[in-house]
C-alpha cells in the first residue's frame, strides 16, 4: 500500500523565484493538505484541497497556491520567495468521506531553504 | 481559532520505563478528534494514536495510551515500556468534528530515550 509521497526531497532556492512542490496522496484517499513546519515548530495548515477545489484555507498570504489533478495529486506553489518561507512542506492525505476522525497521513516533507 | 499547548519541549526517559508528555488544548466545541503524532529524525510524521471527543474510554495502542480529561481539555501520552525507536518528536493535534479538516498542532515535546 503505497503512502503518501513527495517530490523533492530537498530544495534551495533564491529570494523572489518561485518554487512548485508536488505531492501524491495515499493510495485510496482524496483529499490534500499542505502545512508549513518551521524549524523547531509544530506544522501549520495552508490549505486542503478536494474535488480539485481548495476547500479551506489557512492565514497563508496568496502567493501560496495550489492545485490537485483528477488522480488526487497535488502541487503548492510559492511565489516571490521571502526567506521567512524556508521550512519544512508537508503534504498530508484523507479520506473525505471517511467515518470517524478524518486521520491525516502525513509524507516525507520536502525542505525548502531560500537564500 | 484553536490552540494546542505543549508546555514540555523536552522530555527524557529510561528505557524500558514509562513517560508521560502533556497536551492541553483550548476550544469551545463540543464535538473534536485529537490526535498524538511522532516525528522521528527522518521527519515523517506517523501517527501514534488518536481520540473521539465523545468517546469516554481512553484509547490505547499497544504500549501507548492516552488520558483524556474533557472537562480539564487535557489529552496526554503514555508511553509504557520505553524503547530506543521511540525517541522522536511528539505532536499533539486537533480537529474540530463541525469547522473542517484543519488540524492544529502543538509546538511538540523532544523525547530522548536513554540506553
Amino acid at each position: 500500500d503505497a503512502g503518501v509521497t513527495q517530490s523533492p526531497t530537498h530544495l534551495i532556492k533564491t529570494r523572489g523565484q518561485q518554487v512548485t512542490l508536488r505531492c501524491s496522496p495515499k493510495s485510496g484517499h482524496d483529499t490534500v493538505s499542505w502545512y508549513q513546519q518551521a524549524l523547531g515548530q509544530g506544522p501549520q495548515f495552508i490549505f486542503q484541497y478536494y474535488e480539485e477545489e481548495e476547500r479551506q484555507r489557512g492565514n497563508f498570504p496568496d502567493r501560496f497556491s495550489g492545485h490537485q489533478f483528477p488522480n488526487y495529486s497535488s502541487e503548492l506553489n510559492v511565489n516571490a520567495l521571502l526567506l521567512g518561507d524556508s521550512a519544512l512542506y508537508l503534504c498530508a492525505s484523507s479520506l473525505a468521506m471517511s467515518e470517524g476522525a478524518g486521520t491525516q497521513y502525513f509524507g516525507p516533507g520536502t525542505r525548502l531553504l531560500v537564500l | 481559532a484553536q490552540t494546542v499547548t505543549q508546555s514540555q519541549p523536552e522530555m527524557s526517559v529510561q528505557e524500558a520505563e514509562t513517560v508521560t508528555l502533556s497536551c492541553t488544548y483550548d476550544t469551545s466545541e463540543s464535538d473534536y478528534y485529537l490526535f498524538w503524532y511522532k516525528q522521528p529524525p527522518s521527519r515523517q510524521m506517523i501517527l501514534v494514536i488518536r481520540q473521539e471527543a465523545y468517546k469516554q474510554q481512553n484509547a490505547t495502542e499497544n504500549r501507548f495510551s492516552v488520558n483524556f480529561q474533557k472537562a480539564a481539555k487535557s489529552f496526554s501520552l503514555k508511553i509504557s515500556d520505553s524503547q530506543l525507536g521511540d525517541a522522536a518528536m511528539y505532536f499533539c493535534a486537533y480537529r474540530s468534528a463541525f469547522t473542517g479538516n484543519q488540524f492544529y498542532f502543538g509546538t511538540g515535546t523532544s523525547l530522548t530515550v536513554i540506553p
